[in-house]
């Protein structure tokens, strides 16, 4: 299993706000910025925040990104249809390799 | 356009070679780190090797350490990994990927379409 750990589903409705976690530990992100991606099926990654809580330009204000010591969460606010989604937190390791989550499936009821 | 384009993928025996080519075009190549990450059918993403702007830092995961081999050509614009000794847990779609700055470890805000190997008899 993966080093940085996500629940393996989300889901919401529409308009609802919805959060995934992502726990490492103080080799990863608890000494390390964590980065969040979303993945549509058969398509690249896309990343949604990085350095913890930046929006890159063109990623819409719903998406949040917050840590705390070793968890790091990813918020999606006014859920859309369209963000049902793969998600995936990210975050370098001092072993000196870089770790992705597991992958949340998130499904928008 | 800033853009990658990845090159090379295929179908390998057990053991064989491969060497995947990543093209990078609007934007100066040189200035950033770049990474490959894989990603196995229906499973999640998986991070590969990174290389320096300079070519002078390399880093691997451990399951590929002493197989693969990250490089590049600053002056082509392009990225490569040779993949010796292949094995069928390496067949995945292969993506390579421009980290943001030096400052943002894992932080990829570019990507290609991927380059499908596989590695099977």
């Amino acid at each position: 299993q993966s080093v940085l750990t996500q629940p393996p589903s989300a889901s919401g409705t529409p308009g609802q706000r919805v959060t995934i976690s992502c726990s490492g530990s103080s080799s990863n992100i608890g000494s390390n910025t964590v980065n969040w991606y979303q993945q549509l099926p058969g398509t690249a990654p896309k990343l949604l925040i990085y350095s913890n809580n930046q929006r890159p330009s063109g990623v819409p204000d719903r998406f949040s990104g917050s840590k705390s010591g070793t968890s790091a969460s990813l918020a999606i606010s006014g859920l859309q249809s369209e963000d049902e989604a793969d998600y995936y937190c990210a975050a370098w390791d001092d072993s000196l390799n870089g770790r992705f989550g597991g992958g949340t499936k998130l499904t928008v009821l | 356009e800033v853009q990658l384009v990845e090159s090379g993928g295929g179908l390998v025996q057990p053991g064989g070679s491969l060497r995947l080519s990543c093209a990078a075009s609007g934007f100066t190549f040189s200035s950033y780190w770049m990474s490959w990450v894989r990603q196995a059918p229906g499973k999640g993403l998986e991070w590969v090797a990174n290389i320096k702007q300079d070519g002078s830092e390399k880093y691997y995961v451990d399951s590929v350490k002493g197989r693969f081999t990250i490089s590049r050509d600053n002056a082509k614009n392009s990225l490569y990994l040779q993949m010796n000794s292949l094995r069928a847990e390496d067949t995945a779609v292969y993506y390579c990927a421009r980290e943001v700055d030096s400052s943002s470890w894992m932080a990829f805000d570019i990507w290609g379409q991927g380059t499908m190997v596989t590695v099977s008899s």
